[in-house]
């Protein structure tokens, strides 16, 4: 199985602030990389596929880079509905498997 | 108004069955493929199982053997049946949509909360 590994595991930051959230994959997943926001007590909503493809919806100032085993969301001009978990998730191959999470925090 | 709702999820003793549903609206369901995916509480998410718009099912080793996933298309529908439950499956399942081009979860039900406890 492919793990992933995100860093750090939480962060304060300032509304305003521009955030990075990294992700290593194990082995190399060419694009094959997703990004997910949780809120507290509720569902996943997708942000990122292809590494670097905006869903349908999603603010610009959320932006997904990487490609190979290195990835990165960034997140320019923190809102304050920002403030939630984020996931990375590879679907390069079976099974899917996603990071251990990063949790974004009001300073 | 694409949507999934989930329902089925409940308090059951250890070695006890459920069967997980989680009902499609809004997009042509036989289209995708579609997956389960669970949480524990203040933990992460684990993908659970898939099924593709071919039929192939597929499932991580923690669950292969125990559960079955299955999709009814004239019903709009997804199922997760879950046998042999264990402690550790306690959690919030979700049902998911892969994305067109792969298996990137871009819809997500609400998700059911299967409790396993003696």
């Amino acid at each position: 199985d492919i793990q992933m590994t995100q860093s750090p595991s939480s962060l304060s930051a300032s509304v305003g602030d521009r955030v990075t959230i990294t992700c290593r994959a194990s082995q190399g997943i060419s694009s094959w990389l997703a990004w997910y926001q949780q809120k507290p007590e509720k569902a996943p909503k997708s942000l990122i596929y292809a590494a670097s493809s905006l869903q349908s919806g999603v603010p610009s100032r959320f932006s997904g880079s990487g490609s190979g085993t290195d990835f990165t969301l960034t997140i320019s001009d923190l809102q304050p509905e920002d403030f939630a978990t984020y996931y990375c998730q590879q679907y390069n191959s079976y099974p899917p498997t996603f990071g251990g999470g990063t949790k974004v925090e009001i300073k | 108004e694409v949507q999934l709702v989930e329902s089925g999820g409940g308090l059951l003793q250890p070695g006890g069955s459920l069967r997980l549903s989680c009902a499609a609206s809004g997009f042509s369901f036989s289209s995708y493929d579609m997956h389960w995916v669970r949480q524990v509480t203040g933990k992460g998410l684990e993908w659970v199982s898939a099924v593709h718009t071919t039929g192939d099912t597929y499932y991580p080793d923690s669950v292969k053997g125990r559960f079955t996933i299955s999709r009814e298309n004239a019903k709009n529908s997804l199922y997760l049946q879950m046998n042999s439950l264990r402690a550790g499956d306690t959690a919030v399942y979700y049902c998911t949509r892969g994305s067109p081009g792969g298996d990137a979860f871009d819809i997500w039900g609400q998700g059911t909360m299967v409790t396993v406890s003696s």
